[in-house]
C-alpha cells in the first residue's frame, strides 16, 4: 500500500502570498490531520477532517484553513503568508473517525519557506 | 491544558547501550500515548501506541511503558545501534479535546 503523500515537498513564497498544500492519505483511510512543525514551537495540531467534515481545530488564526474531498484527499490553505509561517507542514491519516485515538501515519511533509 | 515534556532534549550513547527516553504529561485524561521517530527533514514514523488502559507495549528492541497516575511514559531501547539515531517524539491524545499533543522530542545519537 502506498503511504501518505504530500505535494509539493518544498515551497518558497513571499510575505502576503497564499499557498495551498495537498495531502493524499493511505488508501482506505478517511481521517486526515494536519500539523505544523517549527524549531521553536515543535509540532502543533492544525485541524482534522473526516468524511469531508472538520472534526477538530487547533489554535491557529483564520488564515489557516483546510478542506477534505470525497476521495479523502485533503488540502490546507494559508493566506496572507507571514515569515513565521515558515515550517514543515505534516499530514497524517488514520482509518477511523477517532483520528488521534489510533495509530496515525504521517507523510514526508511540505517544507514552506516564506521570504 | 495538556503539556507534554521530554527529557533529555539530546542524548549521545555508544553503540550497544540500553537507554531510556522519558516523557511526562500534565493531564492524565488521555486516550493513549504514542511514540514516534523522526529522521532529519522527514515525516514521523509511529513506533508504539499505548492505550490508556495498558501499561506497556513492545516491538522488537523497543518497549514503551505508561503510568497514567504519575503522568509518565518511558521508551526503552535495547542494544542501541547507529541506525537508531533520530529524534524521538512522544504524544498524548487528550480525551477532553481529541487532539494529539506532542513533546519537543529527544534527539538521540548512537555512536559506532
Amino acid at each position: 500500500k502506498a503511504g501518505v503523500t504530500q505535494t509539493p515537498r518544498y515551497l518558497i513564497k513571499t510575505r502576503g502570498q497564499q499557498v495551498t498544500l495537498s495531502c493524499s492519505p493511505i488508501s482506505g483511510h478517511r481521517s486526515v490531520s494536519w500539523y505544523q512543525q517549527t524549531p521553536g514551537q515543535g509540532l502543533q495540531f492544525l485541524f482534522e477532517y473526516f468524511s469531508e467534515t472538520q472534526r477538530n481545530k487547533g489554535n491557529f488564526p483564520g488564515r489557516f484553513s483546510g478542506r477534505q474531498f470525497s476521495n479523502s484527499r485533503s488540502e490546507m490553505n494559508v493566506s496572507t503568508l507571514e515569515l513565521g509561517d515558515s515550517a514543515l507542514y505534516l499530514c497524517a491519516s488514520s482509518l477511523s473517525p477517532t483520528g488521534a485515538q489510533e495509530t496515525q501515519y504521517f507523510g514526508p511533509g511540505t517544507r514552506l519557506l516564506v521570504l | 491544558k495538556q503539556e507534554v515534556t521530554q527529557i533529555p532534549a539530546a542524548l549521545s550513547v555508544p553503540e550497544g547501550e540500553n537507554l531510556v527516553l522519558n516523557c511526562s504529561f500534565t493531564d492524565s485524561a488521555i486516550y493513549n500515548l504514542q511514540w514516534f521517530r523522526q529522521d532529519p527533514g522527514k515525516g514521523l514514523t509511529s513506533l508504539l501506541l499505548i492505550q490508556s488502559s495498558q501499561r506497556e507495549q513492545t516491538s522488537g528492541r523497543l518497549n514503551a511503558s505508561l503510568d497514567k497516575s504519575s503522568g509518565r511514559s518511558t521508551l526503552y531501547i535495547a542494544a542501541s545501534q547507529p541506525g537508531d539515531s533520530a529524534t524521538y517524539l512522544c504524544a498524548a491524545t487528550s480525551s477532553n479535546t481529541g487532539k494529539l499533543i506532542f513533546g519537543q522530542g529527544t534527539t538521540l545519537q548512537v555512536k559506532p
